[in-house]
């Protein structure tokens, strides 16, 4: 069974500072990953997906996030955070040979951006 | 609607009641996947439905867990005799086929007592 680890449980940053989320997954196949994050009081949504192709993946809001299949990483990065940034992140994977997305969540990151 | 919607938001139970919880996904969206959440921990996948059938009700943890979509739309979670490690964030979530981005609900946090 797959699984996903992300190290950083909470992450505190000033504004204008680089962020860089660790996820790794442990799976040997083919895999589709994600990043979703919850903003406070909202719901959980999509940051940025990797099915295939170009291994660094744009999301919104300066979000990226970089596929590296040696090293079963997919980190999330921005250059510069906001206040608004803060959130809960999660590293997601999801084998897609069962043709629907049984995904596997990491335990999240709590980012929190000081102003 | 415009979005997935979850009801009630919050529920708080005494143990060994029974409680069902409701998903509305987007209309249209044929699959539905159900999660649930403990405190500091990410979502945990429960079950999954295409249209009216439950294809995977594998991460259901026992016999007292069950879900419905009878008519392809609209589901329950349903969990009865309640325990209180059942207290969790229960997430719904659909997607317009099979293999596409899910859109998530806003929770219902359930407290058994």
């Amino acid at each position: 069974a797959q699984s996903v680890s992300q190290h950083n449980h909470h992450v505190i940053l000033s504004e204008a500072a680089s962020l860089e989320l660790g996820c790794n997954y442990s799976y040997g196949g083919t895999v589709n990953l994600f990043w979703y994050v919850q903003y406070p009081g909202q719901h959980l949504q999509l940051l940025l997906k990797y099915f295939s192709g170009d291994p660094l993946v744009k999301g919104i809001k300066g979000f990226e996030a970089e596929f590296i299949k040696s090293k079963f990483s997919f980190n999330l990065r921005k250059p510069s955070v906001q206040w608004s940034d803060t959130a809960e992140y999660f590293c997601a994977v999801n084998p897609p040979t069962r043709g629907y997305q049984k995904v596997t969540f990491g335990t999240g990151t709590k980012l929190q951006v000081i102003p | 609607g415009a979005g997935v919607s979850q009801s009630p938001r919050y529920k708080v139970t005494k143990r060994g009641q029974d409680v069902a919880l409701r998903c509305d996904p987007i209309s249209g969206h044929v699959s539905l996947y159900w999660y649930r959440q403990a405190l500091g921990q990410g979502p945990e996948f429960l079950t999954y439905f295409n249209y009216e059938a439950q294809q995977d009700k594998s991460g259901l943890p026992n016999d007292r867990f069950s879900a419905e979509r009878p008519e392809g739309s609209i589901s329950t979670l349903t969990i009865q005799r309640t325990e209180q490690r059942d207290s969790a964030m229960y997430r719904c979530a659909s997607s317009s086929d099979r293999g596409y981005e899910q859109y998530f609900g806003p929770g219902t946090r359930l407290t058994v007592t």
